[in-house]
């Protein structure tokens, strides 16, 4: 079955920037979309379509996704974007998700 | 404004069923489909499937055929989502999440969450 792998932990100053990149074989050629979850709450969209901001997330998110991988990078970093991150794509008639990044801003 | 708000805390035997509901308002409920995504503590997201409100047509996760169904209530703008022989590796939070299918699929947003226990 089709896996997506992301790290399970990445760390960043804040201001500094943060990539959080999810692998999959020949996901570019897959929409990717990534969420945000802080602890207790729902997961918040914040990329969809690979690059796609929707209304109401902060410019200092972006996406892209060529070759093998989809990154997220949050430019800036603030102490609130601490939260697990996941990656998700469409493949073959499901929804899969990777595991999962826990973003911690030190 | 777009709200999902789904059904409270269950406790479940093993062996039992369990019907979450997921009521939608702030939008046309047969224009998007509903996805179901659960998590155990701890852990990441797992999709289960999707429901499309219009046709009430499904497509489930292999690893839960047979187990789970998912139906709707358009005049009440409800999704249900119904998982049966319930073990302990079923207890988690379980959320609807609003979302089309397909290559560009996303789910934008999101219910509360609704926590299932299992246990004897």
């Amino acid at each position: 079955s089709y896996e997506l792998t992301q790290p399970p932990s990445v760390s960043v100053s804040p201001g500094q920037t943060a990539n959080i990149t999810c692998s999959g074989d020949k996901l570019g050629n897959k929409y990717v979309s990534w969420y945000q979850q802080k602890p207790g709450q729902s997961p918040v969209l914040v990329i969809s379509h690979d690059s796609k901001r929707p209304s109401g997330i902060p410019e200092r998110f972006s996406g892209s996704n060529s070759g093998n991988t989809a990154t997220v990078t949050i430019s800036g970093t603030q102490a609130l974007d601490e939260a697990d991150y996941y990656c998700q794509a469409w493949v073959s008639s499901a929804v899969v998700f990777g595991g999962g990044t826990k973003l911690t801003v030190l | 404004q777009v709200q999902l708000v789904q059904s409270g805390a269950e406790v479940k035997k093993p062996g039992a069923s369990v019907k979450v509901s997921c009521k939608a308002s702030g939008y046309t409920f047969t224009s998007y489909d509903i996805n179901w995504v659960r998590q155990a503590t701890g852990q990441g997201l797992e999709w289960m499937g999707w429901m499309s409100p219009n046709s009430a047509d499904t497509g489930y996760a292999q690893k839960f055929q047979g187990r789970v169904t998912m139906t709707r209530n358009t005049s009440t703008s409800t999704a249900y989502m119904e998982l049966s022989s319930l073990r302990s590796e079923d207890t988690a939070v379980y959320f609807c999440a609003r979302g089309d299918r397909g290559p560009s699929s996303y789910f934008d947003f999101w219910g509360q969450g609704a926590l299932l226990t299992v246990s004897s």
